[in-house]
């Protein structure tokens, strides 16, 4: 059964770094790309980025381009979203998925709250 | 602003049709790039609804479909149920492969 199981809910303070992760299981991890997808409090979904964990290419929306980076460690099966500096408008959900053609599997989400 | 556009909201009673609309422009949906519909449930991770704009991944039942056409795709609920009642997303690609979500659709079952 696939799986992507993400690390837990993070409250943090404007400035801070943070790094969040998401675990596949049940695939050769390695062979899918996996992507990051934001949902802020009640707004719609939207497309971050995506890394190929084989040879980490990465493609990001422009609109996060320079303000979060995606990496992936395939020998623990594991991608990661990070920020250098966290601005309250990084409050929000986000999530991983597993993508083909379409996003078909998704991890639970992990809450980002960014607060002074 | 989303890069796809969809309706925010649509309504129907139990056991009507609906149809959601995503339209695009010549650099996302009408360059031929696939749409895909997720249905995001309150509190839920999104679901994969329709892949390669007009299949249904196993599980769905087959009152959702998919249609695209020029720069524009539809979402089409027949015989509403009230498990309907959800936010639902399209998708495509833009140039260079970025991913594109239309801005939602919230679905009330009346």
């Amino acid at each position: 059964e696939v799986q992507l199981v993400q690390s837990g809910a993070e409250v943090k303070k404007p400035g801070e770094s943070l790094k969040i992760s998401c675990k596949g299981s049940g695939y050769t991890f390695s062979n899918y790309w996996i992507g990051w997808v934001r949902q802020m409090p009640g707004k719609g979904l939207e497309w971050m980025g995506v890394i190929y964990p084989r040879d980490s290419d990465t493609r990001y929306s422009p609109s996060f381009q320079g303000q979060v980076t995606i990496s992936a460690d395939k020998s623990i099966s594991t991608a990661y979203l990070q920020w250098s500096s966290l601005k309250a408008s990084d409050t929000g959900i986000y999530y991983c998925a597993r993508r083909t053609a379409a996003f078909e599997y998704w991890g639970q989400g992990t809450l980002v709250t960014v607060s002074s | 602003q989303s890069v796809l556009t969809q309706p925010p909201s649509v309504s129907g009673a139990p056991g009507q049709r609906v149809t959601i609309s995503c339209t695009g422009g010549s650099s996302n949906i009408g360059a031929g790039y696939d749409v895909h519909w997720y249905q995001v449930l309150p509190g839920t991770a999104p679901k994969l609804l329709i892949s390669g704009n007009n299949n249904r991944p196993s599980g769905v039942p087959d009152r959702f479909s998919g249609s695209k056409s020029g720069t524009s795709a539809s979402l089409a609920i027949s015989g509403l149920q009230a498990e309907d009642e959800a936010d639902y997303y399209c998708q495509s690609y833009d140039k260079n492969l970025r991913g594109v979500f239309g801005g939602g659709t919230k679905v009330t079952v009346l």
